[in-house]
């Protein structure tokens, strides 16, 4: 069946380093590609997304560009902040029989920025 | 504007209690609804669907249950909660157009 698979965490970072969190999936046809973030005691946020192959998403200095020949959507942020600090969720959607629309999350990845 | 509410925050119940966590959002229509629960190191586990009033597809056989009784209303429950029930329960929706999930701000819930 269809999953995600993130690299594991925690991931500790100094202010102002560069961010890259792997993500890759595995489905048949072509899905569309999510990362979303939560911060601390808080719901998910839609950080961004790709709904075809070579697309890139990107928000609030985060990119991830849909990789088909990889299965790949890593996350890349060139100067994470403290204020990033959340735990970020890569998922896939890809519509099929009675489950239209479903979401399949990765494990979560828990990113810490120290000042 | 279209907004979602999930209660209560947090929640501590004893094993064997009864549970109901509720959802509602406005400003929409006809949503697909989600229950998601997020338990330690186990990632995001959908555990029920529900493309309208009465329609509920459970993904995973459990101690819960989920009921839509209106359009924008959204209910988990048990009989009698377990130790594994702990979690972080998350309800989203999905509107027409598909423009991602919006989740709601999530409950905590902790059997003990």
């Amino acid at each position: 069946g269809d999953s995600v698979t993130q690299m594991e965490g925690p991931v500790t970072l100094s202010e102002e380093a560069f961010l890259t969190i792997n993500c890759t999936y595995t489905a048949t046809g072509y899905p569309s590609l999510f990362w979303y973030v939560q911060y601390p005691g808080e719901g998910l946020q839609l950080l961004l997304k790709a709904t075809k192959a070579d697309d890139k998403g990107s928000n609030k200095g985060f990119e991830a560009t849909y990789r088909k020949e990889t299965t790949s959507f890593h996350l890349e942020k060139g100067s994470v902040q403290v204020s990033d600090s959340a735990v970020y969720f890569c998922a896939l959607r890809r519509d099929y029989g009675g489950s239209q629309g479903n979401l399949i999350f990765g494990k979560g990845t828990k990113l810490s920025v120290k000042p | 504007s279209q907004t979602i509410h999930q209660w209560p925050a947090t929640l501590v119940q004893p094993v064997g209690s009864p549970l109901s966590l509720e959802c509602t959002v406005e400003g929409t229509s006809n949503p697909n609804l989600y229950w998601y629960r997020q338990a330690a190191g186990r990632g995001l586990q959908l555990l029920f669907y529900s493309v309208g009033i009465g329609q509920i597809s459970s993904e995973v056989p459990q101690n819960l249950s989920a009921s839509r009784p209106q359009d924008r209303q959204f209910i988990l429950s048990s009989k009698k909660l377990l130790l594994s029930d702990s979690g972080f329960y998350l309800c989203a929706w999905v509107g027409q157009g598909w423009r991602g999930y919006t989740f709601g701000s999530g409950t905590r819930l902790t059997v003990v």
